[in-house]
């Protein structure tokens, strides 16, 4: 089943504790991109991969790292998380030539 | 700097009635047009998308009317269903294959009542 999974699904954590959230997808992807969504501000851009080892900011990247060292995974790393971090996070993946993005199930990030 | 702007926040319809979603967009070099649907715990699912070299789309009850000139696209869901209860979101992109740089609306919740 093509699909694209992200772990984990929730996370409670406190400020300054490093975490990282695991995305992987199996459709052979060049495209990959991170989003938070929060009330009222719709889905934001976090950073995108158009493929290995080519990584680019988005609208919101601050606080945030990304590495694309193989074409199905994309991580999302939060150094120092911070409650302003607090958010639900979609990892998105499309085929370069192709519109339609493919959602993971998203993971709720709660920072205290 | 919201360069999408989407409305209603949210909308109630009685079913067999009739759903409009507006979206305004400021960037002229928007070409690409999608709408995705949001289900409670799951992510986005592209819906039915748009490029403006047409005026409208259609693709069974859902449908996409654009107003080039005006920089105005609708969402309109014909015999709304309890089914189609989600959240919306209108999205727009300047590329030429769409997507790297997808700036979405704030999302319309959408409940349909029997």
């Amino acid at each position: 089943e093509a699909q694209v999974t992200q772990n984990p699904r929730y996370l409670i954590t406190v400020t300054g504790k490093k975490l990282t959230v695991t995305c992987s997808q199996n459709m052979n992807h060049e495209y990959m991109s991170w989003y938070r969504q929060d009330p009222g501000l719709g889905l934001r851009q976090i950073y995108y991969s158009m493929n290995v080892e080519v990584t680019d900011k988005g609208d919101v990247p601050e606080g945030y790292k990304v590495s694309r060292k193989e074409k199905r995974n994309f991580p999302l790393i939060l150094e120092s998380p911070s409650p302003n971090q607090t958010s639900l996070y979609f990892c998105a993946s499309k085929d370069r030539f192709d519109g339609e993005l493919f959602f993971g199930e998203g993971s709720r990030l709660t920072v205290l | 700097q919201q360069q999408v702007k989407q409305s209603p926040q949210s909308l109630i319809v009685q079913k067999g009635g009739i759903s409009i979603i507006n979206c305004a967009y400021e960037n002229t070099a928007f070409d690409y047009f999608p709408w995705y649907q949001q289900f409670p715990g799951k992510g986005p699912a592209l819906l039915i998308a748009i490029r403006p070299d047409v005026s409208e789309k259609k693709e069974g009850r859902f449908t996409i009317s654009f107003n080039k000139s005006a920089k105005q696209f609708s969402l309109h869901i014909m015999d709304s269903q309890p089914g189609d209860s989600a959240t919306y979101f209108c999205a727009a992109d300047p590329s030429n294959f769409g997507n790297e740089k997808l700036t979405f609306g704030t999302g319309t919740r959408l409940t349909i009542i029997p």
